[in-house]
């Protein structure tokens, strides 16, 4: 069955502090990971896709890495304005079907 | 401006009325996705769409339905609707839906659908 969890589910930081999210997935199966940012009451804002081992993207503040069983997304130096929800997605592909799975997010909070 | 459009943005029914929940994509994306969104349950799949006339159950289909006549239309109809699927409704579009070339399945979503059913 396919499989994304996250930790951990809350995340308060200082502006500045710097911390990671996990995210384990299964692997059989997986086309892609993706990393998505939502806040209250609006879409999951696409942010990162990864697909191979080892594989790393950055994007101002964050950095996100991919290992055989897990992806990491790293936040160095936060700003109040990087408190989101921060999703993560396996990307599985069976015969001629697709399907996206989400894990439960992580709620990150970085307080001024 | 390259968007996925949701309609209407709230709604509060009675259940057993049916309704149906519009989506549109203005990118000629292939592949259409409706998730529902409960706290502590994160979003959960309900139906997806590889192409025209192609669609497929999720991990939560039950009371649901959802059509593909069209590439840039996947409605979502709940013919007889009960307060537990009283949630926040999220359509999505991607190019390809695990397309060998990378790129073409990061989703775009829709702004979303608050739907209270009493």
């Amino acid at each position: 069955e396919d499989q994304v969890t996250q930790s951990p589910e809350a995340l308060r930081l200082q502006e500045g502090e710097s911390s990671s999210l996990n995210c384990s997935y299964t692997v059989s199966g997986l086309r892609g990971l993706f990393w998505y940012r939502q806040d209250p009451g609006k879409g999951p804002e696409f942010l990162f896709t990864l697909y191979s081992a080892g594989e790393e993207k950055e994007k101002e503040r964050l950095k996100a890495t991919l290992t055989k069983k897990e992806s990491f997304l790293h936040i160095t130096a936060p700003k109040p304005e990087d408190s989101a929800t921060y999703l993560c997605a396996g990307g599985y592909s069976g015969g001629s079907n697709y399907k996206l799975t989400f894990g439960k997010g992580t709620l990150l909070t970085v307080n001024p | 401006e390259a968007q996925v459009t949701q309609n209407p943005r709230y709604l509060i029914t009675v259940t057993g009325k049916k309704l149906t929940v519009t989506c549109s994509q203005n990118m000629n994306h292939e592949y259409m996705s409706w998730y529902r969104q409960d706290p502590g349950l994160g979003l959960r799949q309900i139906y997806y769409s590889m192409n025209v006339e192609v669609t497929d159950k999720g991990d939560v289909p039950e009371g649901y339905k959802v059509s593909r006549k069209e590439k840039r239309n996947f409605p979502l109809i709940l013919e007889s609707p009960s307060p537990n699927q009283t949630s926040l409704y999220f359509c999505a579009s991607s190019l390809r839906g695990g397309s060998l070339r990378r790129g073409n399945e990061k989703l775009f979503f829709g702004s979303g659908t608050q739907l209270s059913v009493l």
